[in-house]
């Protein structure tokens, strides 16, 4: 079946470390983002790619890094600079246009810092 | 530039009620508008979305949602909520080809027997 991966579904990050969180679809979906979510603050949009290679920043984007070197994978880089890491993750894919069939989510990570 | 308000963050109801979750939208052209549900500790699902057919929308799981221009809102309905219901609704909205959707900050809803 077709579908969204993340992984890991659970991350710790100690301090001043990088981590990447992974995200592979097999839609066939040209566009992927990445948002976060913390409680009551709804889903903030951190960075999205509508192409292989090419990828823009959403509303914050600082502390974060993404690569999409394959139309399937659009990994997330928190990096040391992100100084409230602690959120869940989300991923999702869709058409290219985005309006017709709405998202589809992956199942998220949550990430914490110790 | 586009922007969605849940009104509510929380709203209870009992097993068997009508359930009313609020949104409100902005946008200066006609929007393509969608909500989501997530269960906790997963990911969000489509329940319905509006791409300017028919004005109102039925979703899965016996949901269905308005939209009307004149008061800019998208709220979602279900006659009748069930416990497996409870969970957090996001309103979100798109206007534009290849920009992300915006999304509200979420309503949960919690049901009781």
């Amino acid at each position: 079946d077709g579908g969204i991966t993340q992984s890991p579904k659970y991350l710790f990050r100690k301090e001043g470390q990088n981590v990447t969180l992974s995200c592979e679809q097999n839609l066939n979906h040209d566009a992927m983002y990445w948002y976060r979510q913390d409680p009551g603050q709804g889903l903030r949009l951190i960075y999205y790619s509508q192409i292989v290679n090419d990828f823009q920043k959403g509303d914050i984007a600082e502390g974060y890094s993404v690569s999409r070197e394959k139309k399937e994978s659009f990994p997330l880089t928190v990096t040391s600079a992100q100084k409230n890491p602690t959120a869940f993750y989300l991923c999702a894919s869709s058409s290219w246009t985005g309006l017709g069939d709405g998202y589809t989510f992956g199942s998220g990570t949550r990430l914490t810092v110790v | 530039a586009q922007s969605v308000t849940q009104l509510g963050s929380h709203v209870s109801v009992s097993e068997g009620a009508l359930v009313l979750l609020r949104c409100n939208y902005s946008s200066s052209v006609p929007p393509y508008l969608f909500w989501y549900v997530q269960y906790p500790n997963q990911g969000l699902q489509l329940l319905l979305k509006y791409t300017s057919a028919a004005t109102l929308v039925k979703g899965i799981n016996g949901f269905e949602a308005e939209f009307k221009k004149s008061e800019t809102s998208f709220h979602l309905t279900k006659p009748s909520a069930h416990m497996s219901d409870a969970a957090e609704y996001f309103c979100a909205v798109s206007v534009t080809a290849g920009t992300a959707l915006i999304f509200g900050k979420g309503t949960t809803l919690s049901v009781s027997s």
